[in-house]
């Protein structure tokens, strides 16, 4: 009963490495998002998809790039990390459809960039 | 654009006391509307949800009314317990399902 999977759960980086947040959901859901959460400003999207081969940009997607090769998979990439990616990142899955149906969450990765 | 506005934290109650996090949305068409709970280290998981107005959402003690005519969601429980501390999300999605939209969370903590 995995539902959405993230790794890793905590990462450190310096500025400008790069790396890669992976998201995996066993649920067969089309939609699948990511959010970022910091102190006093809830939860913000980043990119989402609806489908493989389907990506969009959310509220705040500059310096994260995604793909969609698979309905299992959504990774989310950094290319340049900078100190103001210091955040929770979670991903999230659900079917598509009217929207009302519910967000599934991973557990989230915690990311430090120093 | 479409948003939601929820209540500042943080709220601290004493045991069995009587919990409201109110919480409002603007959107066009007709959302739906959940609240989300947050306990330490974890995910989001769904509290409860509503997907038409004058619906009740209800779990775990909580409720929830969809009014549309006050564009509100406020989030209910007669009696709080020390296992409620947690973070509370209220969020809405769009009619197409592609777009959900988080409130900043009200953070709350019950004593003894």
């Amino acid at each position: 009963n995995a539902g959405v999977t993230q790794t890793p759960k905590f990462q450190v980086l310096k500025t400008g490495q790069s790396m890669t947040l992976q998201c995996a959901q066993d649920m067969n859901h089309e939609y699948m998002s990511w959010y970022r959460q910091d102190p006093g400003m809830g939860l913000r999207l980043i990119h989402y998809s609806v489908g493989a081969g389907i990506t969009d940009q959310g509220e705040v997607p500059n310096g994260y790039n995604v793909s969609r090769s698979t309905t299992e998979d959504f990774p989310l990439r950094l290319l340049s990390a900078a100190p103001s990616q210091t955040s929770v990142y979670f991903c999230a899955s659900t079917r598509t459809g009217r929207g009302t149906g519910e967000l599934f969450f991973g557990e989230g990765s915690r990311l430090t960039v120093l | 654009g479409d948003s939601v506005t929820q209540m500042e934290g943080p709220v601290t109650l004493s045991e069995e006391a009587f919990l409201t996090i109110n919480c409002t949305y603007t959107a066009t068409g007709y959302p739906s509307l959940f609240w989300y709970v947050q306990y330490p280290g974890e995910g989001l998981q769904l509290l409860l949800k509503a997907t038409k107005a004058d619906d009740k959402g209800s779990n775990k003690g909580f409720e929830a009314t969809y009014r549309k005519e006050t564009t509100s969601f406020h989030l209910e429980k007669g009696s709080v317990q020390v296992s409620d501390s947690a973070v509370y999300f209220c969020a809405l999605s769009t009619n197409t399902g592609n777009q959900f939209y988080f409130g900043t969370g009200t953070s709350l903590t019950v004593i003894p």
